[in-house]
C-alpha cells in the first residue's frame, strides 16, 4: 500500500538557519503531495502542494518539489524564524473517490532566537 | 467566521461513556472527513462522506459512528468509551476530489 516517511524530529534549529525536512513516499499511482503544518494547540494548516511530477509548491517562503525519480518530497526554507515552530506533516493524495490523505509520521521543527 | 469548526475543543470522560463531537464547515464543500491523531501524531483516516453518504470506512471499531444531517455537518459519536479512545480528533473538508481543509481539532481524554 501507500505510505510516506518523514525524518523523525525534533529539529532544532537557530533563527534564520536553512531548514530541510526530508519526506518520501511509496505510491501505486501518480498521488498528489502535500505539506501540512500544526502549530502548537492548533488543527493543520495546509502550507503548500505539488499536483504532478517536477512542479514545486511555495507559500510564505517554505518550498518543496516533487521528484518522482527519487520519491521524495522535502521541505525548505531559507532562513526559519521562531514563528515556525510547529509540527509539519508530509502527505500524499489521490483526486479519487476516495480522496483520502495518507500521512507521515509529522516532524517536529524547534527554532532557538 | 471559521471555515471548518468543531465542538467541544476539550472532552474528558469516564470510560464506559457514550460521547459525541460536532463539525461543521462553512465553505460550501461537499465531502467531509474524521481523522484521529494518537499521542504520537501519527494521523490516520476514520471516515469519509460526501453529500451524506459513507465513501470510506477505514477499519475502525464499531462503537464509532458518523452521522451527516447535511453536508455542511458531520458529527462522530463514540459509544461505551475506552481508554485507548484517548487522542485528538480532526474533521476536514473538501469538495469532491479536492484539497482538505481541517478544524482545530477535539482533544478527547477517556480517564
Amino acid at each position: 500500500g501507500d505510505s510516506v516517511t518523514q525524518m523523525e524530529g525534533p529539529v532544532t534549529l537557530s533563527e534564520e538557519a536553512f531548514l530541510t525536512i526530508n519526506c518520501t513516499y511509496t505510491a501505486t499511482g501518480y498521488p498528489s503531495l502535500f505539506w501540512y503544518v500544526q502549530y502548537p494547540g492548533e488543527g493543520l494548516q495546509l502550507l503548500l502542494k505539488a499536483t504532478k511530477a517536477d512542479d514545486k509548491g511555495s507559500n510564505k517562503g517554505f518550498e518543496a518539489t516533487y521528484r518522482k525519480e527519487t520519491t521524495s518530497f522535502h521541505l525548505e526554507k531559507g532562513s526559519v524564524q521562531v514563528s515556525d515552530s510547529a509540527v509539519y506533516f508530509c502527505a500524499l493524495h489521490y483526486y479519487n473517490a476516495g480522496n483520502m490523505l495518507t500521512f507521515g509520521g509529522g516532524t517536529r521543527l524547534m527554532v532557538k532566537p | 467566521d471559521t471555515a471548518v469548526s468543531q465542538t467541544p475543543k476539550y472532552l474528558v470522560t469516564q470510560m464506559g461513556n457514550d460521547k459525541s463531537i460536532k463539525c461543521e464547515q462553512n465553505l460550501g464543500h461537499d465531502t467531509m472527513y474524521w481523522y484521529k491523531q494518537d499521542s504520537k501524531k501519527f494521523l490516520k483516516i476514520m471516515f469519509s462522506y460526501n453529500n451524506k453518504e459513507l465513501i470510506i470506512n477505514e477499519t475502525v471499531p464499531n462503537r464509532f459512528s458518523p452521522k451527516s444531517p447535511d453536508k455542511a455537518h458531520l458529527n462522530l459519536h463514540i459509544n461505551s468509551l475506552e481508554l485507548g479512545d484517548s487522542a485528538v480528533y480532526f474533521c476536514a473538508s473538501s469538495r469532491f476530489r479536492d484539497t482538505q481543509y481541517f478544524g482545530p481539532g477535539t482533544r478527547l481524554t477517556v480517564l
